[in-house]
């Protein structure tokens, strides 16, 4: 089945850049998804990528897909405290009922 | 649109005692999930609705669980009786068919204290 891995934690100091790996198992995946989720709060769409893509630019934000290595990774430039918070990585196919994969999260933590 | 409403916030409950959870999809959105976070377990899913049809329930952890959707606008998920394994905090999701890209959105959640 369908698999996504992501580590537990991160830690950077604001103004650092921090990148957020992934990597995920099913190569029919349509699109690859980050999700933001912040303390006592619900999962936030922050970015999507299309699987035909190799990467996606919104403003603070770079999304980088390997295909061929499954790896889809986060850039958040110039980090800053607001940006703690648990990431998800997620992979969906258009197929079936749009099923979505959720990885584990990987909780971000930004240092003063 | 509000987005996904789920209530209660907060639920602190006895074990053995019945709990209800809410959850209002965005309007037009015709798939509905239920999740469980739990720092040991993650992001679970439980249950998802199309079209208000229950179609996968493999998710539930055990009988004790059950999840309707009586109309498009609605949908509960009742744990009865409760346990203290099953506090947690409960999302409720919905999409639409055909707008894939958007992904999910997801309500607040319940968080659920069974002591």
């Amino acid at each position: 089945g369908e698999d996504v891995e992501q580590s537990l934690f991160l830690s950077v100091r604001e103004g650092d850049s921090s990148v957020i790996n992934c990597t995920y198992t099913d190569s029919s995946s349509t699109y690859l998804y980050w999700y933001k989720q912040e303390p006592g709060a619900g999962l936030q769409l922050l970015t999507y990528i299309f699987s035909n893509m190799d990467m996606k630019q919104d403003q603070r934000l770079t999304v980088l897909l390997n295909k061929k290595d499954k790896h889809l990774s986060l850039r958040i430039a110039d980090t800053q405290t607001g940006d703690s918070a648990i990431y998800f990585c997620a992979e969906g196919d258009s197929g079936g009922y749009q099923k979505v994969t959720f990885g584990t999260g990987t909780k971000l933590q930004v240092i003063p | 649109d509000a987005g996904v409403i789920q209530s209660p916030r907060h639920e602190v409950t006895e074990m053995g005692q019945e709990v209800t959870l809410r959850c209002k999809p965005i309007s037009g959105h015709d798939y509905l999930f239920w999740y469980r976070q739990t720092m040991m377990r993650g992001l679970e899913l439980l249950i998802y609705f199309n079209n208000n049809v229950p179609i996968d329930d493999s998710g539930m952890p055990e009988d004790r669980f059950s999840a309707k959707m009586p109309n498009a606008s609605f949908s509960t998920l009742k744990i009865q009786p409760s346990e203290p394994r099953d506090s947690a905090v409960y999302f409720c999701a919905s999409s639409l068919t055909g707008l894939v890209n958007y992904g999910y959105t997801f309500g607040s959640g319940t968080r659920l204290t069974v002591v």
